[in-house]
Order: structure tokens, then C-alpha cells, then sequence
């Protein structure tokens, strides 16, 4: 399989405890995007990795919330001192540079509680 | 208020029917178009795309309108089966080098046998 891998597919933690998921995308894509989508929403873009480089952050990225690929490889994303607020489906997707698809993953579902 | 995505649209068709999914889109300088589906616990899957400078595109049974006159893409599925049951979103993005998608309020289909 080929596609974009992502793990956990489900994680539970307690309030105030520190989280992270990986996400391995298809390998020839360099571009690579991270999105959070809530129950009954559509997915919000987080970020976004041009090769290593993070070029683009949201404003729903907040400090507690870093994301790396540290070797244009896979990608994780760290949420520090984790709140119920931040209970939500994580996804990631990756495309090529000069295409417009998204292939997407199926996702980390973040329970906080 | 803010609860407002918690309720899909919804449509209901008799297996077998055509069905039409609409989507209003806000960004006049978007200049591509994604209609995905997702199904429960999974990612966004691509259905079709269209770019501003065509205003219809078909692929296997599913064609995309677009009208940018007023803002709005629909999603017509030929033959609808119980497969597609599923919520629909579209998604626009525009310039910009991170190309990250704005997706739509989703609407779930449900296929009655």
C-alpha cells in the first residue's frame, strides 16, 4: 500500500498529558499538509512542509502544538499539555509539487478526557 | 453560532437515483475545486476535481458543475449505490504557495435500498 500512512489511528490521554502522531506520506511527494477536523466539520488546515521546511502555520496552531519533518520524510505533530478542546480527528495528506491533489490519510483520532 | 456544522445536511435517495450534492464556496479567487468523501473513521477520499476555467468535468459516474458566477459547485452521482453513502465535501484552494484547501460544510448521503 502506497498511501498515507498515519499512527496512531487512536489515541486517549488524560488532560494536561503531552501527545504525538506520525505521519508517513507517499513517498515522492515533498509536499505534506496537517489538518484537524472536528465532529460534523469539515478538516481545518494546520500546516504545511515544503520538504523539511515548515512554510505555512494556521492560526489554529497554537504554541502548545509543533509539527517537524525533520528529514523530508515523515512528519510528526506534538501537542504539549493537551486539552478537551484538542480532542479531534488529525490528518494528514501529501501531494507533489506542480499538482494540485491531495492524497489524505486516515487520520489520528484524539480523545482527550 | 458555533454548534451549527454539529448538524449535517442531509439527503436521502432511493438506490438506484441520480443524486445532487451542492456546495457554496466563499473565495471568488479560488481556481481549483475538490469534491472528496469520507466515510466513518476514514480520511477524505478524492472523488473529481475542476479548475475556474471549465464549468463541468465528468469522470465515472460523477460529474462536477461549477458556476462561478454565484459561487457554487455541485456533485451529481449517476446510479447512486449503497457504497456512496458517505458525507461529501467540497474543498476550494486558491494562490499561495502552501495550496491548502478550504473545505465546505459536508453533507451526508444516505442511500435507501
Amino acid at each position: 500500500d502506497t498511501g498515507v500512512s498515519q499512527d496512531p489511528r487512536h489515541k486517549i490521554t488524560k488532560r494536561g498529558q503531552n501527545v504525538t502522531f506520525r505521519c508517513d506520506p507517499i513517498s515522492e511527494h515533498n509536499r505534506l499538509y496537517w489538518y484537524r477536523q472536528t465532529l460534523g466539520q469539515g478538516p481545518e488546515f494546520l500546516t504545511y512542509f515544503q520538504n523539511e521546511a515548515q512554510l505555512e502555520k494556521s492560526r489554529l496552531l497554537s504554541d502548545r502544538f509543533s509539527a517537524e519533518r525533520p528529514k523530508g520524510s515523515f512528519s510528526t505533530l506534538e501537542i504539549q499539555r493537551t486539552e478537551q478542546g484538542d480532542s479531534a480527528m488529525y490528518l494528514c495528506a501529501s501531494s507533489s509539487l506542480g499538482t494540485y491533489g491531495y492524497t489524505f490519510g486516515s487520520g489520528t483520532r484524539l480523545t482527550v478526557v | 453560532g458555533e454548534n451549527v456544522g454539529l448538524h449535517l445536511p442531509t439527503l436521502s435517495v432511493q438506490e438506484g437515483d441520480n443524486s445532487i450534492i451542492n456546495c457554496a464556496y466563499s473565495n471568488s479567487a479560488s481556481d481549483y475545486f475538490i469534491w472528496y468523501k469520507q466515510e466513518s473513521g476514514k480520511g477524505p477520499q478524492f472523488i473529481i476535481d475542476i479548475r475556474s476555467n471549465m464549468d463541468k468535468r465528468q469522470g465515472q459516474r460523477v460529474t462536477v458543475l461549477l458556476n462561478k458566477t454565484v459561487k457554487h459547485l455541485s456533485l451529481q452521482i449517476a446510479a447512486t449505490q449503497p457504497g456512496d453513502s458517505a458525507v461529501y465535501f467540497c474543498a476550494e484552494t486558491g494562490e499561495g504557495s502552501a495550496r491548502q484547501l478550504t473545505f465546505g460544510s459536508g453533507t451526508q448521503l444516505t442511500v435507501l435500498p
